[in-house]
């Protein structure tokens, strides 16, 4: 099946610091999204992006299918982004490894 | 819109017993929904996947007879853990999609199981 990486495994950033967090998938997909899980275990839909950039206020997010990556960017970082973000990929969404975000104050 | 919700947010239980967790969407039909384990720090892993009314499609490695998975209408569907033991310990999601593969899923609140 479709192996999907994420980078860094773990973040760790003073409040107001940028961050890119990266997404690698072994195969071409049609379907990528990406998550923010937060300390109670609550999946957050951030963006639908097979393709393209999207933006929604401090988030970003750029797939470049034929590479085959997607990256998350996270601007002027707040406590309250602390987390762990996963992309997923595909109809069934096969998740990621995962990157723990911690923000400090 | 699009909330989910999941019931019971936590449970604890005796070895051998059954656990049912229900998955509801509370303002939208759901054509399917489905049920993700999540083991700590680690990431979350598909289980089955369910169709109102159909039986439920479940992910290789997974027991369909321990899990088993019910999806009675548009807005609930259950998974019930059936004689639980703890290595079933974990944190069990469900998500729900309202249309078909290119819709977005939703996710509920999840439910930590833990079997004594």
């Amino acid at each position: 099946g479709i192996q999907v990486e994420q980078s860094p495994p773990d973040l760790i950033l003073q409040e107001g610091a940028n961050s890119t967090l990266r997404c690698n998938f072994s195969d071409s997909v049609n379907n990528l999204q990406w998550f923010h899980q937060n300390p109670w275990g609550q999946l957050i839909n951030l963006f639908y992006i097979p393709s393209g950039t999207k933006q929604n206020g401090r988030l970003s997010a750029t797939t470049v299918a034929t590479e085959r990556y997607s990256l998350l960017y996270i601007s002027s970082s707040q406590t309250t982004d602390s987390g762990v973000y996963f992309c997923a990929v595909d109809e069934k969404l096969t998740f990621g490894t995962g990157t723990r975000l911690t923000i400090i104050p | 819109g699009a909330v989910v919700s999941q019931h019971p947010s936590w449970v604890i239980c005796k070895s051998g017993t059954s656990v049912k967790i229900e998955c509801r969407s509370l303002d939208f039909q759901a054509t399917t929904m489905f049920w993700y384990r999540q083991f700590p720090k680690q990431s979350l892993m598909l289980m089955a996947t369910s169709n109102e009314g159909s039986k439920a499609t479940y992910e290789q490695g997974v027991e369909k007879d321990k899990f088993l998975i019910n999806h009675a209408s548009l807005t609930l569907s259950t998974l019930t853990v059936t004689s639980a033991h703890p290595e079933d310990s974990s944190f069990y999601i469900c998500s729900a999609r309202r249309g078909g593969a290119g819709e977005t899923q939703y996710f509920g609140p999840g439910t930590r199981l833990l079997v004594l």
